[in-house]
């Protein structure tokens, strides 16, 4: 079975600090991608990165970083100098790979930045 | 280009009522999921289409639950006999369908049923 975790439901910080989402995946699948969408107020689901079980090595797109762990299962999601237009529900999802197959979505941590 | 438009963009019905919603992809998308997401939780997979056949609607919660893609384009959720437990959001999310790309999400319809 496939399951996500997003042990954090709500985290709140002030504005340019950095803030770290936890993710923990469990799959019986060898293959695997891994996702982060992001859902701000408006409600639209927005992808930020997909990530394929190959490869390992941790990802930076301006101030948004990710770190793929397959040893602990984890794939966590950073965000530095955090900004108010960062405030938002953040999701971490996992399909399988090498066919349209649905995602399994975590429950989302919600995210406040304080101005 | 254009991205995944859903409508009505809100829907507010009756108890047993028979409601549909609309769901248009990215042109040239031939994959189109529905997902359903209820207050404080991620989107939980219902169908899933290639082309215009259901590839998987092991999601779909009960037989009131139908989805339609006859042209392999827009595709219809329809629920019969609505019940206070569908009120949620509905998703719609379409792919290139080539089993190596990203879901696309619309900006969902959100049902009321009273």
């Amino acid at each position: 079975a496939q399951k996500v975790t997003q042990a954090q439901t709500e985290i709140s910080v002030v504005e340019k600090e950095d803030v770290t989402l936890d993710c923990v995946y469990e799959t019986r699948d060898t293959t695997y991608y891994l996702f982060w969408y992001k859902q701000p107020p408006s409600g639209e689901l927005v992808f930020l990165i997909r990530r394929n079980s190959f490869d390992e090595q941790n990802e930076i797109s301006g101030r948004y970083s990710w770190n793929f762990q397959k040893s602990t299962s984890s794939f966590n999601f950073t965000i530095t100098a955090s900004q108010v237009v960062d405030s938002a529900v953040y999701f971490c999802a996992l399909s399988r790979m090498n066919r349209d197959d649905k995602i399994i979505f975590g429950k989302g941590t919600r995210l406040h930045i304080l101005p | 280009g254009a991205g995944v438009s859903q409508t009505p963009s809100n829907k507010v019905t009756e108890k047993g009522k028979y409601v549909e919603l609309r769901c248009d992809p990215i042109s040239g998308h031939t994959a189109l999921y529905w997902y359903r997401q209820s207050l404080g939780q991620g989107p939980e997979f219902l169908i899933y289409f290639q082309g215009t056949g259901a590839a998987d609607d092991s999601g779909l919660p009960n037989d009131r639950f139908f989805a339609v893609r006859p042209e392999g384009s827009v595709s219809t959720l329809k629920i019969q006999r609505t019940e206070r437990g569908d009120s949620a959001v509905y998703l719609c999310a379409s792919s290139l369908g080539q089993g190596l790309d990203t879901q696309y999400f619309g900006p969902g319809t959100r049902l009321t049923v009273l």
